[in-house]
């Protein structure tokens, strides 16, 4: 089945400054690519997501790029802002039943 | 708009004792449905999912069950709780597709077994 890792477990980060979380994941057939943020005691929120077929997305200050043949992905988020600071997951999936596969999560500290 | 319930929000049960959780969707019809446990505040454990009524998939052989009696009701069970039981379970829920998508997630079920 597929296997997702995530680095870094922790990131901090000035305010204004960016943060690059990545992920990598083992099964060469999967072909979505959620990013979720979590907020203390809230459930995830998708906040991007890419297809196999794109390589770059950009949502205002996020962006998610994706490599195929090296099999990794990551989130950039420029100009960090306080409220910024949540724990994010990436995820993988190749399966018409949706199912996802979580990284361990990256816990991102932004600081004034 | 589509919207996830989930409830209760928090749940302190004693070891033994039964567990029912219940998720509904509102807006949409034939979701797929899923049950996920995150522990220790981290990694998210995918443990049911279901593609129509009465059509459950167990991903993690384990002490819970689940039961989809309607096509937008998603329950988690337990007939006995342990403490290993603990933690963090979100319903999710995911429109019906040839490609996955996006899913939704509520916002989750605190559970405590003491």
């Amino acid at each position: 089945g597929e296997n997702v890792e995530q680095h870094p477990s922790t990131l901090s980060v000035q305010e204004g400054d960016s943060a690059v979380i990545k992920c990598t994941y083992s099964d060469s057939a999967s072909n979505y690519f959620p990013w979720y943020k979590q907020e203390l005691g809230k459930g995830p929120q998708l906040i991007i997501d890419i297809r196999s077929n794109v390589g770059e997305k950009k949502d205002q200050r996020i962006a998610v790029t994706l490599n195929k043949t090296a099999k990794h992905f990551s989130l950039h988020i420029t100009e960090t802002q306080p409220e910024d600071s949540a724990v994010y997951f990436c995820a993988a999936s190749n399966d018409s039943w949706g199912k996802l596969q979580f990284g361990a999560g990256t816990q991102v500290v932004v600081t004034p | 708009s589509q919207t996830i319930h989930q409830w209760p929000a928090t749940l302190v049960q004693p070891v033994g004792s039964p567990l029912s959780l219940e998720c509904t969707v509102e807006g949409t019809s034939n979701p797929n449905l899923y049950w996920y446990r995150q522990a220790a505040g981290r990694g998210l454990q995918l443990l049911f999912y279901s593609v129509g009524i009465g059509q459950i998939s167990s991903e993690v052989p384990q002490n819970l069950s689940a039961s989809r009696p309607q096509d937008r009701q998603f329950i988690l069970s337990s007939k006995k709780l342990l403490l290993s039981d603990s933690g963090f379970y979100l319903c999710a829920w995911m429109r019906q597709g040839r490609v996955p998508s996006g899913y939704t997630f509520g916002s989750g079920t605190r559970l405590t077994v003491v």
